[in-house]
Order: C-alpha cells, then sequence, then structure tokens
C-alpha cells in the first residue's frame, strides 16, 4: 500500500513570510513518482512539479522549491515571499504500484494555505 | 501543459435522474483517464481508471452500476452518475495522464463538476 501524509491541515502567513509545507510518503515501490497540486478556491487542481524516485536533485521554479529527501521519505515544498494569491489547498501525491497491481496517484489530506495582506 | 476540460462545470438534479458528465483532454490523445471524487474539505478518492476502448477498473466500494464509465475515444471520457440520490452529491474531478515519456505518470487535472442532488 502507498500512503501521503501531511501533517499540516492549515496553515496561516503573512504576506512576504516563507511558508514550507510538508510531506512524507509511504510506498514499497523502488520506482515511484512525487508530485505537488495547488487547488485555488475555484477547484480546478494545478500541477506544479513532479519528481521521480531516482532524482534526488532540489528544484528552485521562481519563488517556489521543494525538497526531495529519500532518506526520510520526505518531499517537503517551500514558498518564497509568500502572496496572497499562493491561498490554496496543495496537495502532495504519490504515484506508484498498488496492492491492486495498477499504478494510481493517491493523495496526501491537503493543507490549506492562507496568506494574509 | 496539457489541458483537460470538464462539462458541465455545475449540476442540480432531482433525486432519481441521471447525470453524464464529460472530460476531454484536449491538446494530447490520453489512452488512460481518471475520476476522483471530492468531499467538502476533504482529499480526492479515486474512483475508478477509465481505459481507452476498453471496461473501466473501479476502486473497491464503487459501484459499478451507479457510476457509469465510458471511454469512448483518446480524448473523452465520461461518467454517468445512475438514479442520483442526495448522497452522491459531490465535487467530480477528472485526469488524464500525460502520455510522453518525459511527462509520464503526471495526471493533468479537469476544473471539475459541482454536482447537487436535491
Amino acid at each position: 500500500a502507498q500512503k501521503v501524509t501531511q501533517a499540516q491541515t492549515e496553515i496561516s502567513v503573512v504576506e512576504k513570510e516563507d511558508v514550507t509545507l510538508d510531506c512524507v510518503y509511504e510506498t514499497r515501490d523502488t520506482t515511484y513518482y512525487l508530485f505537488w497540486y495547488k487547488q485555488p478556491p475555484s477547484g480546478e487542481l494545478v500541477f506544479l512539479i513532479r519528481r521521480n524516485s531516482f532524482d534526488e536533485q532540489n528544484e528552485i521554479s521562481g519563488r517556489y522549491s521543494w525538497n526531495f529527501q529519500k532518506s526520510t521519505s520526505s518531499f517537503n515544498f517551500t514558498i518564497t515571499a509568500s502572496q496572497v494569491v499562493d491561498s490554496a489547498v496543495y496537495f502532495c501525491a504519490l504515484s506508484g504500484l498498488m496492492d491492486t497491481g495498477r499504478r494510481a496517484l493517491t493523495f496526501g489530506s491537503g493543507t490549506r494555505l492562507q496568506v494574509q495582506p | 501543459g496539457a489541458v483537460v476540460s470538464q462539462h458541465p462545470s455545475w449540476v442540480i438534479c432531482k433525486s432519481g435522474t441521471s447525470v453524464k458528465i464529460e472530460c476531454r483532454s484536449l491538446d494530447f490523445q490520453a489512452t488512460t483517464m481518471f475520476w476522483y471524487r471530492q468531499f467538502p474539505k476533504q482529499s480526492l478518492m479515486l474512483m475508478a481508471t477509465s481505459n481507452e476502448g476498453s471496461k473501466a477498473t473501479y476502486e473497491q466500494g464503487v459501484e459499478k452500476d451507479k457510476f457509469l464509465i465510458n471511454h469512448a475515444s483518446l480524448t473523452l471520457s465520461t461518467l454517468t452518475v445512475t438514479s442520483a440520490h442526495p448522497e452522491d452529491s459531490s465535487f467530480y474531478i477528472c485526469s488524464a495522464r500525460e502520455p510522453d515519456r518525459s511527462r509520464q505518470e503526471t495526471q493533468y487535472f479537469g476544473p471539475g463538476t459541482r454536482l447537487l442532488v436535491l
């Protein structure tokens, strides 16, 4: 079975603060993919990043950065200098082999980020 | 990125009626699409995997006869909620998997359909 845990249910920060969203995963698969998606109030899920299990390089994209550590099964997401438009629910997800033998995406419970002006 | 559309975005219906939701990949062909359900303030739960040209694969606990899935072409999958009841009210989201090997496993999501059954 595979599992994704986002322990932070809700985070509130003031604009321009940095914020890190935590994600811890479990899988028995040796080849898997990790994702972060953003879900603004409109409901649509926006793809942010994909990482495969063999690529532990950290990545930076503008104000976003991701830290993948296989040793601790974590894939954390940091927003630098947060803005009000960053307010959304963020989901971490894992694509791997399920007990059913199929590959599927398992989502964490999501972290609601509120950025106050 | 790849674009997935979903129609309708909102539907209100009476109990006992059937509702069809369409999911289309607009700029790529998707042999595999997925249907999820999301309750308020909760995560996404996979309902079924829709495979072009074959039967859908349902997750445990999802009624096949209740949620009919048809993947008629490489760009269209439909979910029909048959004889809808108030407990079927939810946010339904589809996704399509990018076939490009360099972006494999990535799912792109439609905007979702909010279903309210009265």
